[in-house]
C-alpha cells in the first residue's frame, strides 16, 4: 500500500557519473518535494514543485536538477555526482487546501533512496 | 536557517512524560511535527498554524508561541513505540502567509525503554 515510491532503493556509484532517481505517487497530490537527509541534519530541501509547470529551488539546489514529467512523477538527477552527496534521499507530497493554504498540509514521505557516491 | 531542536536525545521509562521544543529565530507561519523511527520515512504528527489552527493526531500535543517563535510538542505517558527521531518543520512569514516551504530542525533522539 505505497502511496509514494521511490527507485532505486539503494544505489551505489562513482564520482562523475549522472545519475536519477526517481519518485510516483498515486494521493492525486499536486505538490512534490526532493529532501536529502544526513546523519545529525535533519531534512534538508532540495527542490519542491506545486505543480507540472512550477519547479522551484530549495534550500540545497546546487548540483542538482529536477524534472517534473507529470502530475505524480517528479524525479531528481544529480548530473555529475560527487561523494558529499551521499545522503539519504525522500521524496514527499502534499496536498492543496484552501484553508491556511500549502503551509497547512502535511506531507507524506516515500521510503527513501540511499546513495553512496564513491 | 535551521529551527533549533532541544533537546537533542532524550531516554524515556515507559509511561514518564517528555518535552521537545522547537525555536526559530525567523518570525514562524506554521510549525510541522513529523517522527521517524530507524530506517522508515517521517511520519506526520501535527500541524500548528500562526493564529491558533492545527490538527494531528489525537493522542498527540502541542503548542504555538507566536511571540517566542517557537513550538512545544508534549509526550504523555509514553510507550515502546513512541521511540525514534522526532523532527520539527517550520514556514517563516511571507506577504502575509507562509513561505510554503518547511525548514527541519536537526532532529530529537527519543528512546522510551521498559
Amino acid at each position: 500500500d505505497a502511496d509514494v515510491t521511490q527507485t532505486p532503493r539503494n544505489r551505489i556509484t562513482k564520482t562523475g557519473k549522472r545519475i536519477m532517481l526517481e519518485c510516483s505517487q498515486t494521493k492525486g497530490h499536486d505538490r512534490m518535494y526532493w529532501y536529502r537527509q544526513d546523519p545529525g541534519l535533519g531534512l534538508r530541501l532540495i527542490y519542491y514543485s506545486f505543480d507540472v509547470k512550477d519547479i522551484n529551488k530549495g534550500e540545497i539546489s546546487d548540483g542538482y536538477s529536477v524534472s517534473r514529467q507529470a502530475q505524480a512523477k517528479f524525479s531528481l538527477s544529480l548530473e555529475s555526482a560527487i561523494p558529499n552527496q551521499t545522503a539519504l534521499y525522500f521524496c514527499a507530497t502534499s496536498d492543496f487546501s484552501l484553508a491556511g493554504g500549502p503551509d497547512y498540509n502535511e506531507q507524506f514521505f516515500g521510503p527513501g533512496t540511499r546513495l553512496t557516491v564513491l | 536557517q535551521q529551527p533549533v531542536q532541544s533537546p537533542q536525545a532524550v531516554i524515556l521509562r515507559e509511561g514518564e512524560d517528555a518535552v521537545i521544543n522547537c525555536s526559530s529565530s525567523k518570525a514562524l507561519y506554521s510549525v510541522h511535527w513529523y517522527r521517524q523511527k530507524h530506517g522508515e520515512a517521517p511520519v506526520f504528527l501535527m500541524i500548528l498554524l500562526k493564529g491558533g489552527e492545527q490538527k494531528g493526531h489525537e493522542k498527540i500535543s502541542a503548542s504555538f508561541n507566536e511571540k517566542k517563535q517557537q513550538s512545544s510538542l508534549y509526550l504523555t505517558a509514553s510507550q515502546l513505540s513512541y521511540s525514534g527521531t522526532y523532527f520539527c518543520g517550520t514556514s517563516s512569514q511571507g506577504s502575509g502567509a507562509g513561505s510554503y516551504q518547511l525548514t527541519f530542525g536537526k532532529g530529537t533522539k527519543l528512546s522510551v525503554i521498559p
